[in-house]
């Protein structure tokens, strides 16, 4: 069936640091792939996207590219800061539903 | 502009009660999917409901859970005789037109069952 793999948590990191958090997926069809923050007590919010191969999503510093080949959105940041710590989901939707399949999370903490 | 609101923000019941989750979506949206979170685990996709329609109802399990979203009103989602592996938080997302764009998440309510 359709899913999603995040590499498993928690990472943690030292402020300006880089950060590759890897997501890789299985679906039929052509999925759009996201990347949802959540702070802690928080809901989740939209962070980047892409809906189709070799798309690159960008936000706030950080990037992630669509990889059809290896079936992969991994996100980066070149230098995390302490306000960066939370969770990160990795999730694909379908190209017909509204059905968003996450991945588990992973945890990034980052140390001043 | 409000963003997405659920309330309770935190609940608590008893195993045998039953438990009422209210969202409201962003102004102007249309459609809401409910997930649920369980400890340690991502979201899993529950329902998609449009004003006063089921549009797909795979991630609800089969008793107990019911959704709803009216014409008036926020979207509702009721569990009855609720057991302990209920617990976990719930959330909301809204967009505006369609499934095909973006989701909007609210910040989720935390039910504990005793």
């Amino acid at each position: 069936g359709d899913s999603v793999t995040q590499m498993e948590g928690p990472v943690t990191l030292s402020e300006e640091a880089f950060l590759t958090i890897n997501c890789t997926y299985t679906a039929t069809g052509y999925p759009s792939l996201f990347w949802y923050v959540q702070y802690p007590g928080e809901g989740l919010q939209l962070l980047l996207k892409a809906t189709k191969a070799d798309d690159k999503g960008s936000n706030k510093g950080f990037e992630a590219t669509y990889r059809k080949e290896t079936t992969s959105f991994h996100l980066e940041k070149g230098s995390v800061q302490v306000s960066d710590s939370a969770v990160y989901f990795c999730a694909l939707r379908l190209s017909n539903t509204g059905k968003l399949i996450f991945g588990q999370g992973t945890t990034l903490q980052v140390k001043p | 502009n409000a963003g997405v609101m659920q309330n309770p923000r935190h609940l608590v019941r008893r195993r045998g009660q039953e438990a009422r989750l209210r969202c409201s979506p962003m102004k102007g949206h249309s459609h809401v999917y409910w997930y649920r979170q369980l400890p340690e685990e991502g979201l899993k996709f529950m329902v998609y409901l449009q004003k006063e329609n089921i549009i797909d109802e795979s991630g609800m399990p089969k008793e107990r859970f019911s959704a709803e979203f009216p014409k008036e009103g926020p979207s509702i989602l009721r569990i009855q005789q609720v057991v302990r592996g209920d617990s976990a938080a719930y959330f909301c997302a809204s967009s505006l037109r369609g499934y095909q764009e973006t989701q909007y998440f609210g910040p989720g309510t935390r039910l504990l069952v005793l």
